[in-house]
């Protein structure tokens, strides 16, 4: 089963590139990578999936090495308003073969004015 | 689209009664999932349904969880008797999802449940 880790906490200032990176050593040869991000009292909302090198939208990008052992969130010039706990999800495939997402943690990012 | 619609929004009821939680998924997702978030916890799977069909309900804490999915467009968590360790948000999410191994398109969340057992 991929299981993923981040870093529990991150802060950072208004302005700054914030890149939050997951490890996912036991990825499955066709799962994909996932962020959502998270705000008090909402559910948490999709942000970007990719598999491989890099994917970029409106919000972010999403770096992925050639292994897919790790992939990295990078936020650019994040606000005070980007305050929220980021998850990375593989899609976590069991015998039976049918798709389900397991939340770990999460990353708590802080902005900071 | 009005997106996934979970009602109701906020329930405090008393230990021992029946709690039933509802969820209209989005049009057309062939996915539904029941999480569950408490502070110790964080998310769980409590259960997903594809095309109304339960594939896995290996989240459900106890036999005292319950769900049930009639019909595309509806779905509901019933927990009875319920009890204070019950407390917690329940999120409702649909997806559109891919063949297995595949991209999934991402779920969309509703907004939430927030359930307090006094």
């Amino acid at each position: 089963l991929a299981k993923t880790t981040q870093p529990i906490s991150m802060d950072s200032y208004e302005g700054q590139e914030v890149n939050i990176t997951c490890s996912h050593n036991n990825i499955a040869t066709n799962d994909y990578i996932t962020w959502y991000q998270q705000f008090p009292s909402q559910g948490p909302r999709f942000i970007i999936q990719g598999y491989k090198t890099k994917v970029t939208n409106e919000v972010a990008s999403l770096f992925i090495p050639a292994d897919r052992k790790s992939s990295t969130l990078s936020l650019p010039r994040v606000s005070l308003s980007d305050t929220a706990v980021y998850y990375c999800l593989v899609g976590d495939i069991p015998p039976s073969g049918t798709y389900k997402y397991i939340f770990g943690t999460g990353t708590r990012l802080k902005v900071l004015a | 689209d009005a997106g996934v619609i979970q009602s109701p929004r906020h329930e405090v009821t008393e230990m021992g009664q029946e709690v039933t939680l509802r969820c209209k998924p989005i049009s057309g997702h062939d996915y539904l999932f029941w999480y569950r978030q408490t502070m110790m916890r964080g998310l769980e799977l409590l259960i997903y349904f594809n095309n109304n069909v339960p594939i896995d309900d290996s989240g459900m804490p106890e036999d005292r969880f319950s769900a049930k999915m009639p019909n595309a467009s509806f779905s509901t968590l019933k927990i009875q008797p319920s009890e204070p360790r019950d407390s917690a948000v329940y999120f409702c999410a649909s997806s559109l999802a891919g063949a297995v191994g595949l991209a999934n398109y991402g779920y969309t969340f509703g907004s939430g449940t927030r359930l307090t057992v006094v």
